[in-house]
């Protein structure tokens, strides 16, 4: 089954404390990205990777660092996660970056997390 | 400044009854506009995809509709069902400085069917 895999599911961890959220995907997609989504506010980017080894800012990146060592994986690092990190997270795959042609982002499941 | 605003924030409805969601977009250049479907705690998924070119497109009981010219767009669910309740959220891509499209994501429309 095609499909995008985060864990955890639910995180609680508190302030400071290094944590990593994983992403992988089985459908040998280029692009993958990250975003956070708090209430009010519309889904924003917080990375993307255009292919291995390949990662830029989107339009919210501090406090967060990601890596693409391998095509299906792009796990979402927070090295001294703060309260106002505080969001539910989604990682997203695709086979190209957003285009003018019919390019279906695949979403994970999410991550909520909760630093306190 | 490039967004996407949707309304009404909020909508309950009857089972079987029918709904129309919308979307304003003040993005420029425009690409294309997604509408997803969001249920609660999950990740969003794709409905319908539109192109400049488009002005409405069909996925069973749901029908996008795109005027390109006052950018507008609208989603409508035909004879409602329990399982429509979700938050459907318009998306539209725009092209970025870094030379690639990205996406500029409404808040999102919660729609509750009641029995």
């Amino acid at each position: 089954e095609a499909q995008v895999t985060q864990n955890p599911r639910y995180l609680i961890t508190v302030t400071g404390k290094k944590l990593t959220v994983t992403c992988s995907q089985n459908m040998n997609h280029e692009y993958m990205s990250w975003y956070r989504q708090d209430p009010g506010l519309g889904l924003r980017q917080i990375y993307y990777s255009m292919n291995v080894e390949v990662t830029d800012k989107g339009d919210v990146p501090e406090g967060y660092k990601v890596s693409r060592k391998e095509k299906r994986n792009f796990p979402l690092i927070l090295e001294s996660p703060s309260p106002n990190q505080t969001s539910l997270y989604f990682c997203a795959s695709s086979f190209n970056p957003p285009t003018g042609r019919d390019t279906e982002a695949f979403f994970g499941q999410g991550t909520r997390l909760t630093v306190v | 400044k490039n967004q996407v605003e949707q309304s009404p924030q909020s909508l309950i409805i009857l089972e079987g009854k029918n709904c129309t969601l919308q979307c304003n977009y003040t993005v420029s250049p425009f690409s294309n506009l997604r509408w997803y479907k969001q249920d609660t705690g999950r990740g969003p998924v794709s409905l319908t995809i539109m192109t400049f070119s488009e002005n409405t497109k069909s996925n069973g009981r749901y029908t996008a509709t795109l005027d390109a010219d006052t950018k507008q767009s609208s989603l409508h669910i035909t004879a409602s069902q329990l399982s429509d309740s979700a938050s459907y959220i318009c998306v539209v891509s725009s092209f970025a400085t870094s030379g690639t499209y990205k996406y500029i994501f409404g808040t999102g429309t919660r729609l509750k069917v009641l029995a």
